[in-house]
């Protein structure tokens, strides 16, 4: 089955810096990869996601990269701010529809905390 | 509809009761999936569900866990015989699966199992 690496595990940044989270997968079917962001007692949030077709995908301070060669995507946070402070979780899966039913794999989550 | 629904909030629970946790789904949403997230974890798949059909069981979900959909609406998930090792975060997600796509994978806020 599939098996998504995320690292760092946590990353503190100043607010205004950038903030990159790595993602490693090993499923080759996977085609789907979205990013959700988890506040502390809250449910995980879809924040951005992209599919194997395109190799970068943006929304104002976030964007997405991924290598499909390689198996790694990426989740880029521009201009920090306070409130950007949460848990991310990268996760794949296959997108078609088969027995694998899309269920997301999750990365181990990284805890981001920007500084004031 | 307001997304997806989970009750109850927290459940605190003696090692060997049976406790039951319910999901109301988007309306609209045909698949259901369970997961279950431990502290500072990536939510882990469990079960899902495409309509009334209990289509895929992860190896994490022992012959004390079990799942419903039996109108394909809501869900429940049963534990008995609770051991302390069951106490974390079980999630609810739903989507819409059409065609060769899967949209708006959404989750509930969780159920927060103690189990003393």
């Amino acid at each position: 089955g599939e098996n998504v690496e995320q690292h760092p595990s946590t990353l503190s940044v100043q607010e205004g810096d950038s903030a990159v989270i790595k993602c490693t997968y090993s499923d080759s079917a996977s085609n789907y990869f979205p990013w959700y962001k988890q506040e502390l007692g809250k449910r995980p949030q879809l924040i951005i996601d992209i599919r194997s077709n395109v190799g970068e995908k943006k929304d104002q301070r976030i964007a997405v990269t991924l290598n499909k060669t390689a198996k790694h995507f990426s989740l880029h946070i521009t201009e920090t701010q306070p409130e950007d402070s949460a848990v991310y979780f990268c996760a794949a899966t296959p997108g078609m529809i088969k027995a694998a039913g899309n269920k997301l794999t999750f990365g181990g989550g990284t805890r981001v905390l920007v500084k004031p | 509809d307001t997304g997806v629904s989970q009750n109850p909030r927290h459940k605190i629970t003696k090692r060997g009761q049976n406790v039951t946790f319910r999901c109301d789904p988007i309306s609209e949403h045909n698949r259901l999936y369970w997961y279950r997230q431990t502290l500072g974890q990536g939510p882990e798949f469990l079960t899902y569900f495409q309509n009334e059909a209990q289509l895929e069981k992860s190896r994490l979900l022992s012959d004390r866990f079990s799942a419903e959909r039996p109108k394909g609406s809501f869900s429940t998930l049963e534990i008995q015989r609770t051991e302390q090792g069951d106490s974390a975060m079980y999630l609810c997600a739903s989507s819409l699966a059409r065609g060769l796509s899967n949209y708006g994978y959404t989750f509930g806020s969780g159920t927060r199992l103690t189990v003393v």
